[in-house]
């Protein structure tokens, strides 16, 4: 298994640009996330889906749109980049078993909003 | 709303024992979870508490206090390879996404 898969690793983008952060899971789950991480502030939950053709809104998700077609992938896309999205963004998915939510991580996509 | 309070450092010697705290505040609470992150890599699952009380894995153990609103993660034995960033993490209220810290960086000297 692969795992959680993103691309691209890094990205440099101009203001107002947009663009799509892929990302892909082979472990069949239903649940996936994006997040973002910036210094200092952990990580805040922009987007979630709970399976496929359903997704809602978590803590920051003003500038970012999602969808969810099929349970494998749920891309983020960025509508019109601004130098406040300048971020590390990470996907998950996760599995609940037993009360208990077990996230696995991609390895991230840096993006710097020029 | 829901809130997550950790220390932002700490700092121990290799081989000693080191204990980071989480106190909570969230509505329909769901259980306690910690997760590591080695600089510039992705976070990594460590542990769960749904109950109270302590749960072992290896060198790693969590505790939790429902009624507190508190839980920590309790490392023992310290390697230099444990020097990484710690987050508690609680469900959502929607119950399928995580809200986490702002994490612990934990440093281990030698």
């Amino acid at each position: 298994n692969a795992g959680v898969t993103q691309t691209p690793k890094f990205q440099v983008l101009k203001t107002g640009q947009s663009m799509t952060l892929q990302c892909a899971q082979d472990m069949n789950h239903e649940y996936m996330s994006w997040y973002r991480q910036d210094p200092g502030m952990g990580l805040r939950l922009i987007h979630y889906s709970v399976g496929a053709g359903i997704t809602d809104q978590g803590e920051v998700p003003n500038g970012y749109n999602v969808s969810r077609s099929t349970t494998e992938d749920f891309p983020l896309r960025l509508l019109s980049a601004a130098p406040s999205q300048t971020s590390v963004y990470f996907c998950a998915s996760s599995v609940l078993a037993g009360g208990q939510e077990t996230q696995y991580f991609g390895p991230g996509t840096r993006l710097l909003v020029l | 709303g829901q809130s997550l309070e950790q220390p932002s450092e700490v700092t121990a010697v290799e081989g000693a024992i080191v204990q980071i705290n989480c106190t909570y505040q969230t509505s329909g609470f769901y259980g306690l979870s910690w997760y590591q992150q080695h600089d510039g890599g992705a976070p990594t699952f460590l542990s769960y508490n749904g109950l109270d009380g302590l749960e072992e894995t290896g060198r790693f153990s969590s505790f939790l206090s429902r009624s507190d609103s508190y839980g920590y993660l309790l490392l023992q034995e310290l390697q230099m390879k444990d020097s990484a960033s710690y987050f508690c993490a609680v469900r959502t209220r929607s119950g399928y996404a995580l809200n986490f810290g702002k994490g612990t960086s934990l440093l281990v000297t030698p």
